[in-house]
């Protein structure tokens, strides 16, 4: 299985701020078809995981332009250029490119 | 608005069974391929079974295989998680998530909870 290590476990910022997190895939996640399945999904407290973005860059419905996701291959970064109260929660990566999905294990953003 | 509502949760002993099902709604499920995820009290999320469109192709996880059986009626637009021979490790928040480009769409989960 692909193995995605994501750091950091926990990350605080202030209101405001920009905040950063890395996921690394065990693997290319470029599938046959050119494609990069790669996902970062919020999890709010109490909440079921809400997807923000996917294909590496591509933002969900809805999901503010303070989100941005890059990288390419096996490296990729979720980042937030303002930090605003509603985007607590835990950050995980998925890849969906080879089965089974995989998950990071998430990294935790706090109000600093 | 896609709608993905898990039932059949509960708490159970240590061997026995239970059957999860996920009605899904605000978007042909047919088209769809679907997935099982499931998350540890505090822990991470934890991919479990997928089932294609059709039924076609069934994946498990190595913790899984052998004891839950992953199946959709696309009439009813539901998918289901057969669970057996349950041990204390699947206590869990169980998820039905649709899969496009990655997972897009996530229920609200289901608790499972083996104990006796």
């Amino acid at each position: 299985d692909v193995v995605m290590t994501q750091t950091p476990v926990s990350l605080s910022v202030a209101i405001g701020q920009p905040a950063s997190i890395s996921c690394k895939s065990s693997q290319s996640l470029v599938g046959t078809s050119g494609k990069t399945y790669l996902n970062w999904l919020l999890q709010r407290p109490g909440q079921s995981p809400k997807r923000l973005i996917y294909l590496v860059s591509k933002l969900d419905s809805g999901i503010p332009d303070r989100f941005s996701g890059s990288g390419s291959e096996t490296d990729f970064t979720l980042k937030i250029s303002r930090v605003e109260a509603d985007d607590l929660g835990v950050y995980y990566c998925l890849q969906g490119t080879h089965f089974p999905d995989t998950f990071g294990a998430g990294t935790k953003l706090e109000l600093k | 608005e896609v709608q993905l509502v898990e039932s059949g949760g509960g708490l159970v002993q240590p061997g026995r069974s239970l059957k999860l099902s996920c009605v899904a709604s605000g978007f042909t499920f047919s088209n769809y391929g679907m997935n099982w995820i499931r998350q540890a009290p505090g822990k991470g999320l934890e991919w479990v079974a997928y089932i294609s469109s059709g039924s076609s192709y069934i994946y498990y996880a190595e913790t899984v295989k052998g004891r839950f059986t992953i199946s959709r009626d696309n009439a009813k637009n539901t998918l289901y998680l057969q669970m057996t021979s349950l041990r204390s490790e699947d206590t869990a928040l169980y998820y039905c998530a649709r899969r496009a480009m990655g997972i897009d769409y996530w229920g609200q989960g289901v608790m499972v909870t083996v104990s006796s």
